[in-house]
């Protein structure tokens, strides 16, 4: 068990639906990342918070947000769903920002657009 | 640009048996890190290693060894008397440095590689 919670486990949805992911990091550790897993893509970088300020962006689409709040959990928010969204969605955490830190991953959501 | 590539989509051996996972990968940085990440079916990603730049020295973990070599940008898993249960996909992943896009950390993973133990 790394400590690093994510709800809910499995998410079924329809196209043009909004959803929202929760992580919650292990304690002490002040930055979440969130990457997706998909067949064709593998496993990717989507965004970054640190102390509930964005830090990084990868290949987040437009219809997706993130946010981290003061607890120092995180909601990655999916809108307007896609069949092409459905996917294992990590959350992961680190005690810092550096580049060297190990980051911890949690369970991840699958979620699968229909 | 950075990337890191598994060659090997596949490999299937017996209980047992030896086997080296390889992993190349291509950075400009001159501190960079790596990392290993096992993914068993269930599907959770579990830290195994981190290896920095500057450290050059092979690790030993039980069964598990790494080689990094800087002058062929390699990063080897060699897991030693297969058991069932390594049964997983591994990933090789670097961790992007700072100056780039201000990015901070965020890891670029391999394509991973898909052990199969069989009794």
């Amino acid at each position: 068990d790394s400590g690093v919670t994510q709800t809910p486990k499995h998410l079924i949805t329809a196209t043009g639906q909004r959803v929202t992911l929760r992580c919650s990091p292990r304690s002490g550790d002040l930055s979440v990342y969130w990457y997706q897993q998909s067949l064709d893509q593998g496993l990717q970088f989507l965004i970054q918070y640190y102390n509930g300020e964005e830090r990084a962006k990868g290949n987040i689409l437009e219809r997706f947000s993130a946010q981290q709040f003061p607890d120092l959990h995180s909601e990655l928010n999916l809108s307007s769903l896609e069949l092409g969204d459905s996917a294992l969605y990590f959350c992961a955490s680190s005690t810092d920002s550096q580049q060297s830190d190990t980051q911890y991953f949690g369970p991840g959501t699958r979620l699968t657009v229909l | 640009a950075q990337k890191v590539t598994q060659a090997q989509t596949e490999i299937s051996v017996v209980e047992k048996e030896d086997v080296t996972l390889d992993c190349v990968y291509e950075t400009r940085d001159t501190t960079y890190y790596l990392f290993w990440y096992k993914q068993p079916p269930s599907g959770e990603l579990v830290f195994l290693i981190r290896r920095n730049s500057f450290d050059e020295q092979n690790e030993i973990s039980g069964r598990y060894s790494w080689n990094f070599q800087k002058s062929t940008s390699s990063f080897n898993f060699t897991i030693t008397a297969s058991q069932v249960v390594d049964s997983a996909v591994y990933f090789c992943a670097l961790s992007e440095a700072q100056d780039y896009g201000g990015s901070q950390g965020n890891l670029i993973f391999g394509k991973g590689t898909k052990l199969s133990v069989k009794p």
